[in-house]
């Protein structure tokens, strides 16, 4: 069963770099048809998709992060990473690392594996 | 970008009663690439269906999910006491996903 743990600092500067790891186990990052993103969430509030990246590589990024964020992953290590720039405080957020896939068919298959989340707060 | 509406903000219903959520796209859903996740406190979201209308693995009958093109709707038949919380739709058919603001469960 695949599993997802993420890490990170817990405080950043403002204008900063946030940088996020989620490793995944149970499973292989590079498997066919298989794709991983970020969700964020403020505290209190509701659920923000911030990107993806497909099993071939293919990256996908919100338009209100675009410029400042890179989703990549490391396949050795089976690991996938998060990197926002010039953080401020409305970055604070539970991040979440997920897991989806498309069928042989195509069809896609929304978030079913979440991590825990990693809290991150932006201050001074 | 696809902003999802949901209704009521607020749900005060007592176990057993059944509850309806609704969640309205500003256009049209692509695939009916719907989907509702329930969310409790310090948890992440659990998915509960997908496609608009199909059960995730594990989920209870008593959840189901209708609707295509803008409008959708969630119906839990029968409230359980673990089903109080809150419930989120997401759009997963068009860049950039988008989720609802949530609608809140309560016991009455």
């Amino acid at each position: 069963q695949l599993q997802l743990q993420e890490s990170g600092p817990g405080l950043v500067k403002p204008s900063e770099t946030l940088s996020l790891t989620c490793t995944v186990s149970g499973g292989s990052i590079s498997s066919n048809n298989y794709y991983w993103g970020w969700i964020r969430q403020p505290p209190g509030k509701g659920l923000e998709w911030s990107a993806s990246i497909s099993y071939s590589g293919t990256t996908y990024y919100n338009p209100s992060l675009k410029s400042r964020v890179t989703i990549s992953v490391d396949t050795s290590k089976d690991q996938l990473s998060l990197r926002l720039s010039s953080v401020t405080a409305a970055d604070s957020a539970v991040y979440y690392c997920v897991h989806y896939y498309h069928d042989n068919s195509g069809y896609f298959y929304p978030p079913s594996t979440w991590g825990q989340g990693t809290l991150v707060t932006v201050s001074s | 970008e696809i902003v999802l509406t949901q209704s009521p903000g607020t749900l005060s219903l007592s176990p057993g009663e059944r509850a309806t959520l609704s969640c309205r796209a500003s256009q049209s859903v692509s695939n009916s690439y719907l989907a509702w996740y329930q969310q409790k406190p310090g948890q992440a979201p659990r998915l509960l269906i997908y496609g608009a209308s199909s059960r995730a693995t594990g989920i209870p009958d008593r959840f189901s999910g209708s609707g295509s093109g803008t409008d959708f709707t969630l119906i839990i038949s029968r409230l359980e006491p673990e089903d109080f919380a809150v419930y989120y739709c997401q759009q997963y058919g068009s860049v950039p996903w988008t989720f609802g603001q949530g609608t809140k469960v309560e016991i009455k």
